[in-house]
C-alpha cells in the first residue's frame, strides 16, 4: 500500500516569512494530492489540492509543487501570518472512481512567530 | 462546513463494551469516509462507503465495522472496544470518488 512521509514535524517561522513542507509518497500509481489544515481541536479542513497532470497550483498564499519522478510534493507558504498557525497534513491516493483511499502524513506543527 | 454531523463528540466507555459511532450527512453525497487520528500517525482510513449497503475497508480495519443503510448516515460499531481504539474519529464525505473530501467535526472516544 501507499506510504507517505512529511517533513519536517514542527516548523517555527517568523512573521511574514515562507514556510516548505515537504512529503513523499511511494505508490507511483497515486495521482491526487490534497494538503489540509487543522487548527487545534478542529476538523481537517482542505487548503489546496494537485492532480499529477500539472506540475504546480497557486492559491493566493499558497501553493503546491509535485515532482513525479521524485515521487516527492510540497506546500509552500509565502508572507506567513499568525493565522496560519495549525498542523499541516499532506496526503495521496489513485482515483479510480471506486472510492477515494487517501494516505495522510503524520503532520507539521506550524508556529508563526510574531 | 459541510453539511456533516457527528455523534457522540465525546463518549467514555469500558473495554470489552460494543460502541457505536454515527456520521450524518445533509448533502446527499455518494461516499462517505471514516478516519481515526492518533498522534504521530495522522489519519488513517478505516472504512469507507460508496453507495448505500456498499462498503470496503481501509487501513486499520481490524475491530470496527460499519453500515450504510440510507444515504445520509453511516455508522461505525466497535464490537468489543480495546484500549488500543481509544482516539479521535472523524467522518468525511465526497460527492464523487474524485472530488475532495470534507471532514465532519470528529468524535473523541476514551476506552478504559
Amino acid at each position: 500500500g501507499e506510504n507517505v512521509e512529511q517533513h519536517p514535524s514542527t516548523l517555527s517561522v517568523q512573521e511574514g516569512d515562507s514556510a516548505v513542507i515537504k512529503c513523499t509518497y511511494s505508490d507511483s500509481a497515486s495521482n491526487y494530492f490534497p494538503w489540509y489544515k487543522q487548527e487545534l481541536g478542529k476538523r481537517p479542513q482542505l487548503i489546496i489540492d494537485i492532480r499529477s497532470n500539472v506540475g504546480e497550483k497557486k492559491d493566493q498564499r499558497i501553493a503546491v509543487t509535485l515532482n513525479k519522478t521524485a515521487k516527492h510534493f510540497s506546500l509552500h507558504i509565502t508572507e506567513t501570518q499568525p493565522e496560519d498557525s495549525a498542523v499541516y497534513f499532506c496526503a495521496a491516493s489513485e482515483l479510480t472512481g471506486g472510492g477515494n483511499k487517501l494516505t495522510f502524513g503524520t503532520g507539521t506543527q506550524l508556529k508563526v512567530e510574531l | 462546513d459541510a453539511g456533516i454531523t457527528q455523534s457522540p463528540r465525546h463518549k467514555v466507555t469500558e473495554t470489552g463494551t460494543p460502541v457505536t459511532l454515527r456520521c450524518h450527512q445533509t448533502e446527499n453525497h455518494r461516499y462517505m469516509y471514516w478516519y481515526r487520528q492518533d498522534p504521530g500517525h495522522g489519519l488513517r482510513l478505516i472504512h469507507y462507503s460508496y453507495g448505500v449497503k456498499d462498503t470496503d475497508k481501509g487501513e486499520v480495519s481490524d475491530g470496527y465495522s460499519v453500515s450504510r443503510s440510507k444515504t445520509e448516515d453511516f455508522l461505525l460499531t466497535l464490537e468489543s472496544a480495546t484500549s488500543s481504539q481509544t482516539s479521535v474519529y472523524f467522518c468525511a464525505i465526497s460527492e464523487s470518488a474524485n472530488n475532495e473530501q470534507f471532514f465532519g467535526p470528529g468524535t473523541r472516544l476514551t476506552v478504559l
